[in-house]
């Protein structure tokens, strides 16, 4: 079977803080690709990185970083010095051949 | 390149009636997906269109279906509306070719009193 774990549902934190959202994820497939999504109020889901399954390397692009571990099947997604505009909801999704596999999302709220 | 588009992006409709929903991909995308989002079960795939066929299918009843145009437009219907049919129904585009990125639109959120 095929699942992603988001067992955080919400975090709270102050702007500047640094913060953490978890993702494991399920699968059997030898190629995969895992996707990072947020969601803010007004409903649109906004890409933010994608993953092979055959590229383990870390990735920065800003304040955002991202740690891929195959060993522990986790693709956890960082925010450095969160700011209010952080606020929405994360997703984390893997794609198999046919769809997006979403997990339940983590809520951040960042308090100036 | 603009980005996905999505009409109505609200609706209110009464149980029994039917809705249509209509996603523009970005230029250039050939597959459209749709996806369910409720509180209670969260994200949920409906269906994939790739070259006007329906590529993938997800496990929902025969009431919701769809289908998608030589310009790769895609519209959705659902009949007989249920008042668990309210959500956030949400169209994303891709290249189609192979497990690309797949870019959402900003939703259209159905209400079924």
């Amino acid at each position: 079977a095929q699942k992603v774990t988001q067992a955080q549902t919400e975090i709270s934190v102050v702007e500047k803080e640094d913060v953490t959202l978890d993702c494991v994820y399920e699968t059997r497939d030898t190629t995969y690709y895992l996707f990072w999504y947020k969601q803010p109020p007004s409903g649109e889901l906004v890409f933010l990185i994608r993953r092979n399954s055959f590229d383990e390397q870390n990735e920065i692009s800003g304040r955002y970083s991202w740690n891929f571990q195959k060993s522990t099947s986790s693709f956890n997604f960082t925010i450095t010095a969160s700011q209010v505009v952080d606020s929405a909801v994360y997703f984390c999704a893997l794609r198999n051949t046919d769809k997006l596999i979403f997990g339940t999302g983590t809520r951040l709220q960042v308090f100036p | 390149k603009a980005g996905v588009t999505q009409t109505p992006r609200y609706l209110i409709k009464t149980r029994g009636q039917q809705v249509t929903l209509s996603c523009s991909p970005i230029s250039g995308h050939r597959s459209v997906s749709w996806y369910q989002q409720t509180p209670g079960q969260g994200l949920q795939f409906l269906f994939e269109y790739f070259s006007e066929t329906q590529r993938n299918k997800g496990n929902f009843p025969g009431r919701f279906s769809g289908r998608q145009f030589s310009n790769s437009r895609s519209e959705m219907n659902v009949s007989t509306l249920e008042l668990g049919d309210s959500a956030l129904y949400l169209c994303a585009s891709s290249l189609g070719r192979g497990p690309d990125t797949q870019y959402f639109g900003p939703g259209t959120r159905l209400t079924v009193l």
